[in-house]
């Protein structure tokens, strides 16, 4: 596509459900990267794909955090279990490729979480 | 670990200049990247540095000293639009190609 894309956009959910956000990164690709950022902070990496692999979880906040990334496109972050604490926008982003100077990392516009 | 300083908050007046600093301590540099934010957008791209010296781009310039661990973000001719949080990032190799971002400088501009 011609930019990263996430959905929902908009989530409200009670506490102790399960949500799943989903981003669907620019067409080719292969690095793909999630970031938290609360109200008022800075963004907080949470997870990094290189093609289908994670090397880099480090950022995940807790265990109820889950990341996937299947074809080496879309990705999709679950957290289960969802505490108050987890409101924030879930931001996106993807770049072209590992290791080479001049890859501009783009986002996308954000999955806002709310929960209640 | 990876520290990445910048200033809280800054006040500027309409068609002036402002520079906005930051200091990063990482490991594997692999380059820097400034983005501006508007409140309840998401971040968008300004600028990159990966080699010593000045980038320019438009009424936006940004600058590196790899040696110093220092950046700054010129940005001249200000506008009304251009309050907004500017986030420096840098982008480091360990585990491949993770981009550490700054709390974000909150510049306001003020005619």
């Amino acid at each position: 596509g011609a930019g990263v894309s996430q959905s929902p956009s908009n989530k409200v959910t009670e506490k102790g459900k399960d949500v799943e956000l989903r981003c669907d990164p620019i067409s080719g690709h292969t690095a793909l990267y999630w970031y938290r950022q609360s109200l008022g902070q800075g963004l907080e990496f949470l997870i990094y794909f290189q093609g289908n692999s994670a090397p880099d979880k480090s950022g995940l906040p807790s265990d109820r955090f889950s990341a996937e990334r299947t074809g080496g496109s879309v990705s999709t972050l679950t957290i289960q279990r969802t505490q108050q604490e987890d409101s924030a926008v879930y931001l996106c982003a993807s770049s072209s490729r590992q290791g080479e100077w001049g890859n501009t990392i783009y986002f996308g516009e954000g999955s806002w979480l709310t929960v209640v | 670990g990876q520290n990445i300083d910048q200033p809280t908050e800054m006040t500027a007046t309409e068609g002036a200049i402002v520079q906005i600093n930051c200091t990063y301590q990482t490991s594997g540099f692999n380059g820097l990247f400034w983005y501006q934010q508007h409140a309840g957008e998401a971040p968008t791209f300004l600028s990159y540095n990966v080699l010593d010296g000045l980038e320019e781009k438009g009424r936006f310039s940004s600058f590196l000293s790899r040696s110093k661990g220092y950046s700054y973000l010129l940005s001249k001719e200000l506008q009304m639009k251009d309050s907004a949080s500017y986030l420096c990032a840098v982008r480091v190799l360990e585990y491949g190609n993770k981009l550490v971002f700054g709390a974000g400088t909150i510049l306001r501009v003020k005619s």
